[in-house]
């Protein structure tokens, strides 16, 4: 099956800081990925649609110049979690989509200290 | 808004067969019923779909009922490994289509 993978798995941050997540499609081109997020004991939280090469579609309720969605590529979509707060301490997963359906990242765990 | 119905929690002896039912009684005509699963502290992973005849693979089998109304994911000899929270979602087939996850149903798997 199609593979995606993430970058980094986990990370660490001070409050304040930005943090950037990769995810990436390694054996298919996607033109379209997705962004979720997904806090203890609850289900996945769509953030955004990412679309190569224009501007992200964000769900309501996300605000898009706090988590900023670049896909420059096929194959590479990132978000970066700017000025980020303990609150934004999470699960973050991509998803890329391909003939066949829409296979996962296996998420980055971010923490915000 | 949540288009399916799943029990929070189920268990079930291992090596027996887990059946995991859904409710989606307003699907539309177009809609598949998919299947996925998200293993603790992992990205979902998919198992299974199918429009209106079952499906079987070498995963699970999917027995949608004739009206379409519901659906049950059949795990034929549970493991321990199969132990995750399973999410039925309805969706065209359309790959660039959004996937909303309702809250799942979370199997455990008992030895």
């Amino acid at each position: 099956g199609a593979v995606v993978s993430q970058h980094p798995s986990w990370v660490i941050c001070k409050s304040g800081t930005s943090v950037k997540i990769e995810c990436r499609s390694l054996d298919f081109q996607a033109t379209t990925m997705f962004w979720y997020r997904q806090f203890p004991k609850q289900s996945l939280m769509l953030m955004a649609t990412s679309n190569e090469g224009s501007k992200a579609t964000y769900e309501q309720g996300v605000e898009k110049d706090k988590f900023l969605i670049n896909h420059a590529s096929l194959t590479l979509s990132t978000l970066t979690v700017t000025s980020a707060h303990p609150e934004d301490s999470s699960f973050y997963i991509c998803s890329a989509s391909v003939i066949g359906g829409q296979f996962f990242g296996p998420g980055t765990r971010l923490t915000v200290l | 808004d949540a288009k399916t119905t799943q029990p929070t929690s189920m268990d079930c002896a291992e090596g027996r067969a887990a059946n995991l039912p859904c409710n989606h009684s307003t699907i539309s005509g177009n809609e598949y019923v998919y299947w996925y699963r998200q293993i603790h502290s992992q990205g979902p992973q998919y198992i299974i779909h199918g429009l209106k005849n079952n499906e079987t693979n070498e995963m699970a089998s999917l027995i949608i009922t004739e009206d379409r109304k519901s659906s049950t994911l059949i795990l034929p000899h549970a493991t321990l490994r199969d132990t995750a929270v399973y999410y039925c979602i309805v969706r065209v087939d359309n790959r660039d289509d959004k996937i909303i996850f309702g809250k799942g149903t979370r199997l455990h798997i008992l030895p």
